[in-house]
């Protein structure tokens, strides 16, 4: 399996304008993670997904904000208007479950500038 | 006051060194407590899990969980440079029915040959 993929890997747009992120989760893993990493606030958990419905948004940080998982094999993550303190990277993780047991697999992330 | 606390370093030692990487916390509904390690641009990747106070050894790692301190570590015996990453500190909760992972912030290890 080639793992999480998500996509672009760099993403510098100016503010204001609208960004999507995207990830494919390993096959089979039905957990689906957003999170936001900055050197301050570390790693943020913004949504949860189980079986593509969105069990725990409450990290979302705002109306600008939005997910989602059309089919087990691909979620998006959209900032609309985007803002300089958006700038962060953005990881996608998957598991299968809702256990813990073998961990998230994380993506290599996607890092936002915002400018 | 954060709920999971983790000194950012960086830490610093030469190859060979035991390395002791800490954590507190102050949620006691924390369950299950977990040590990711990120390299470099790369996402996190699990290194240990455990789920009940005391040791769990794999290979040079051991996790040591108390949970009437709420600390936890980890220690890493006969380091490497390619030990060389972040370390951080998750820790997991009941939450509706999942596993809500709380992360620390990280500590940054630089080994040196």
């Amino acid at each position: 399996d080639a793992g999480v993929i998500q996509s672009p890997r760099h993403e510098v747009t100016e503010m204001g304008q609208e960004v999507t992120l995207r990830c494919k989760p390993i096959s089979g893993h039905n957990s689906l993670f957003w999170y936001r990493q900055t050197m301050m606030r570390g790693l943020e958990l913004l949504i949860y997904f189980n079986n593509n419905v969105p069990i725990d948004d409450s990290g979302m940080p705002e109306d600008r904000f939005s997910a989602k998982m059309p089919n087990a094999s691909f979620s998006t993550l959209k900032i609309q208007p985007s803002e300089p303190r958006d700038s962060a990277v953005y990881f996608c993780a998957s598991c299968p479950n809702r256990g813990l047991d073998y961990g998230y697999t994380f993506g290599s992330g996607t890092r936002l500038t915002v400018v | 006051q954060k709920e999971v606390e983790q000194d950012p370093g960086p830490l610093s030692v030469p190859e060979g060194a035991i390395v002791s990487l800490n954590c507190t916390y102050s949620n006691s509904a924390f369950q299950y407590f977990m040590w990711y390690r990120q390299y470099s641009r790369k996402g996190p990747e699990l290194l240990m899990y455990t789920y009940s106070s005391g040791n769990k050894e794999d290979g040079r790692f051991t996790a040591q969980v108390d949970k009437s301190s709420k600390y936890i570590s980890l220690f890493i015996r006969d380091s490497q440079p390619s030990d060389s990453a972040t370390y951080l500190c998750a820790m997991s909760e009941d939450s509706g029915g999942y596993q809500k992972v709380t992360f620390g912030t990280g500590t940054k290890l630089q080994v040196i040959p």
